[in-house]
C-alpha cells in the first residue's frame, strides 16, 4: 500500500515571501500521479497542482511549483510570494495510475500561516 | 453551475442512530467517493463507486453502508456500528481515467457530530 508523509504540522511565512512545503511518498509503483490540494477555513477542498510520474518538468501554477525527485520519492510545494489568502491547509495526495477510478492516499497535512 | 452538493452542513445525532449524508453532482462524471477527515489526520477513503449498482469498500468502511442507484447521487450512511462516527465527512467524484480524467472535485463537506 502507498503511504504519504507530510513531517511539517504548521510552517509559517511573511506575506510575499517564498515558502516550501515538504511531502515525501512511498510506493512500488512506477506509474503514478501526485498533487497538492489546499484546504482553507471553509474546508472547500482545491486542487493547487499535479504532477505526472513520468513527465521530468516541474509543474507549475503561477505563484505555486513542484520539486518532484522521483528516485528519492519526494514531492515538495513551492509557493512563492505568499498572500493573505494562501493561509491554509496543505494536503499532498498520491494517486495510483492502476485502475480507473482515482483514488487518492492522502497526508496528514500542513498548516500555512501567512503573516504580515 | 457544475458542481458537488452536500447536505446537511451540520448534522448531529445520537448514539445509535443511523443517518444518512447526501450527495450528489451534476458533473457527468462517472466515479464518486466519500472521506472522512479528522483532526490532525488526513482524508481517509471509506467507500468509492465507478459506476452505477457497483461500489468498493476503501481504508475505513467498517459502520459505513452506500448505494448507487443513480450516476449523479452517493448517499453515505454512518450506521449505528460505527464505533466514533463524529467527524468531517467529505464527497467526491471524477472521470474515469480512461477517459481522461485523474482529477477529484470536492462537496464543501458534512460535519457530524454524535450527542
Amino acid at each position: 500500500a502507498q503511504t504519504v508523509t507530510q513531517s511539517q504540522p504548521e510552517m509559517s511565512v511573511q506575506e510575499a515571501e517564498t515558502v516550501t512545503l515538504s511531502c515525501t511518498y512511498d510506493t512500488s509503483e512506477s506509474d503514478y500521479y501526485l498533487f497538492w490540494y489546499k484546504q482553507p477555513p471553509s474546508r472547500q477542498m482545491i486542487l493547487v497542482i499535479r504532477q505526472e510520474a513520468y513527465k521530468q518538468q516541474n509543474a507549475t501554477e503561477n505563484r505555486f511549483s513542484v520539486n518532484f525527485q522521483k528516485a528519492a520519492k519526494s514531492f515538495s510545494l513551492k509557493i512563492s510570494d505568499s498572500q493573505l489568502g494562501d493561509a491554509a491547509m496543505y494536503f499532498c495526495a498520491y494517486r495510483s495510475a492502476i485502475g480507473t477510478a482515482s483514488k487518492l492516499t492522502f497526508g496528514t497535512g500542513t498548516r500555512l500561516q501567512v503573516t504580515l | 453551475d457544475g458542481g458537488i452538493t452536500q447536505s446537511p452542513k451540520y448534522l448531529f445525532r445520537k448514539e445509535g442512530q443511523n443517518v444518512t449524508l447526501s450527495c450528489e453532482q451534476n458533473l457527468n462524471h462517472d466515479a464518486m467517493y466519500w472521506y472522512r477527515q479528522d483532526p490532525g489526520q488526513g482524508l481517509r477513503l471509506i467507500y468509492y463507486s465507478q459506476i452505477v449498482n457497483d461500489f468498493q469498500k476503501g481504508d475505513i468502511a467498517e459502520g459505513y453502508s452506500v448505494s448507487r442507484e443513480k450516476k449523479e447521487s452517493f448517499p453515505l450512511t454512518v450506521t449505528s456500528a460505527q464505533k466514533n462516527p463524529t467527524a468531517f465527512y467529505l464527497c467526491a467524484s471524477s472521470m474515469l481515467r480512461d477517459r481522461g480524467g485523474n482529477e477529484q472535485f470536492f462537496g464543501p463537506g458534512t460535519r457530524l457530530t454524535v450527542l
